[in-house]
C-alpha cells in the first residue's frame, strides 16, 4: 500500500511562532486531507488539497503531487493550535482506502 | 451543514455486554466509515458503507458488527468485547467513494472495555 511520512513527529513553540509540517507519500494519490485532533480527540477538517495551495486564516497548505508531498503551514500559533495534525491520502486507482500518517504532535506555550 | 454527530460520547462496558455506538449525519453523504483509533496513534479504518452497503470490511473480528440503517445512519454493534478493544471510535462520512472524496468526523465515542 502507499506509505505516508509526516515530519517531524513533535514540535513545541512558542506563541507566535511560525512552523511547516511535511507530509510525504510515495505514490501519486487522488486525494490528500489534512486534519487537526484536537486535545478532546475531534479531528477537524483543515484543507481538503491533491493538488495546489489553499488558504485559510492563518494556515496554508501547498501540495505538490508530483513530488508526492505536501505542506502545512502555520503563522502566528496560538495555544489553541495544540494537538496532532494528521495528513490522509488515497491512492490514485486504489481501493478508497484513506491512508493516514503518524501525524505531527503540536505544543504551543504561552 | 458539515456535522457528523456520534451518540454516547463515552462508553464502559464489561466483557459481556451488548451495546451500539451510532452516528449520523445529514450531509447526503453516500460513504460512511468506522475507524478505531488507539492512544497516540492516527486512526485505523475498519469498514466502509457505500449506498448503505457494505464495501470494505478490513479484517476486523466478528465482535464488532455494523449497520447501516439508511443512508443518514450507521450503527455499530459492539459484543464480547476484549480490554483491548479500548480506544476511541470515529465515524466520518464523504460524498462518495469515487473523485471528490473528503471525509468528515464525527468527534467519536470513547469506549472502555472492563
Amino acid at each position: 500500500g502507499i506509505q505516508v511520512e509526516q515530519s517531524p513527529p513533535d514540535l513545541i513553540l512558542q506563541e507566535g511562532a511560525n512552523s511547516t509540517l511535511r507530509c510525504n507519500f510515495s505514490d501519486s494519490v487522488n486525494n490528500l486531507q489534512w486534519f487537526h485532533q484536537n486535545p478532546w480527540g475531534q479531528l477537524i477538517n483543515l484543507f481538503y488539497i491533491p493538488s495546489g495551495t489553499k488558504q485559510n486564516g492563518r494556515l496554508s497548505a501547498t501540495t505538490v503531487a508530483t513530488e508526492r508531498y505536501s505542506l502545512l503551514y502555520i503563522s502566528s500559533s496560538q495555544t489553541t493550535d495544540s494537538g496532532v495534525y494528521f495528513c490522509a491520502v488515497e491512492r490514485s486507482g486504489g481501493s478508497y482506502i484513506p491512508t493516514f500518517g503518524r501525524g505531527t504532535s503540536l505544543i504551543v506555550h504561552p | 451543514d458539515t456535522e457528523v454527530t456520534q451518540t454516547p460520547k463515552h462508553l464502559v462496558m464489561g466483557m459481556t455486554n451488548k451495546k451500539s455506538l451510532k452516528c449520523e449525519q445529514h450531509m447526503g453523504h453516500r460513504a460512511m466509515y468506522w475507524y478505531k483509533q488507539k492512544a497516540k496513534k492516527p486512526p485505523e479504518l475498519m469498514f466502509v458503507y457505500s449506498y448503505e452497503k457494505l464495501s470494505i470490511n478490513e479484517s476486523v473480528p466478528s465482535r464488532f458488527s455494523p449497520e447501516c440503517p439508511n443512508s443518514s445512519l450507521l450503527n455499530l454493534h459492539l459484543h464480547a468485547l476484549q480490554p483491548e478493544d479500548s480506544a476511541l471510535y470515529l465515524c466520518a462520512s464523504s460524498e462518495g467513494l469515487a473523485g471528490y472524496n473528503e471525509q468528515f468526523f464525527g468527534p467519536g465515542t470513547r469506549l472502555t472495555v472492563l
